[in-house]
């Protein structure tokens, strides 16, 4: 079956780095385009980033753009987010997502909590 | 950017009761609207996609409809499970956005 696995979160000063990843399993990961959502306490859901099923292509929302970096490695079916310069406002649950236009399958998430 | 406002915010409802969300888009989006559900501590899960097509596994009595700008999601006979959050998320262009999302409470 299909599973989305996020791991990499935790407590970080603001200013300072951070590397999501999402291990992946039961599809062929190289096929599909994957995302990455964002959620912070208590609010609603935020896009953040998205990268085509070869790497070639990448996107990213306004607020993150310059700062984090998607990545994804097709031999050890993987996603990444590399996140720098972190702000108080990036704190959330990070979810990433395969891609089939909608988000089909998603993580149970990894939280990000960005605090001096 | 595409805006999606979502309404209402929040929903009172009872078990049994036929309820609707509406979505409306800033601009069209033809039919490439998802809605998904959202229970407290887990991750969304997809409901609709392209406004009327029910993801495998859903029950039946989701429904969803509309094109262009304006957008519902429909539950015929609410059941205690659907308790839950729902967004909206347009996927027309990007960067792609979500409705700022439905609470729906038991009355």
């Amino acid at each position: 079956q299909v599973q989305l696995v996020e791991s990499g979160g935790g407590v970080v000063q603001p200013g300072r780095s951070l590397r999501l990843s999402c291990a992946t399993s039961g599809f062929i990961f190289s096929s599909y385009n994957m995302q990455w959502v964002r959620q912070a306490p208590g609010k609603g859901l935020e896009w953040v980033a998205g990268i085509r099923f070869d790497g070639s292509d990448k996107n990213y929302a306004d607020s993150v753009k310059g700062r984090f970096t998607i990545s994804r490695d097709n031999s050890k079916n993987t996603l990444y987010l590399e996140m720098n310069s972190l702000r108080v406002e990036d704190t959330g649950v990070y979810y990433c997502a395969r891609d089939v236009r909608e988000f089909d399958y998603w993580g149970q998430g990894t939280l990000v909590t960005v605090s001096s | 950017d595409i805006q999606l406002t979502q309404s209402p915010s929040f929903l009172s409802a009872s078990v049994g009761d036929r309820v609707t969300i509406t979505c409306r888009a800033s601009q069209g989006i033809s039919n490439y609207l998802a809605w998904y559900q959202q229970k407290p501590g887990k991750a969304p899960k997809l409901l609709i996609y392209d406004s009327f097509n029910l993801q495998s596994g859903v029950p039946a009595r989701f429904s969803g409809s509309g094109s262009g700008t304006e957008f519902t999601l429909t539950i015929s006979s609410l059941q205690p499970e659907d308790f839950a959050s729902y967004y909206c998320q347009q996927l027309k262009s990007y960067p792609i956005t979500f409705g700022q999302g439905t609470r729906l409470e038991i009355k």
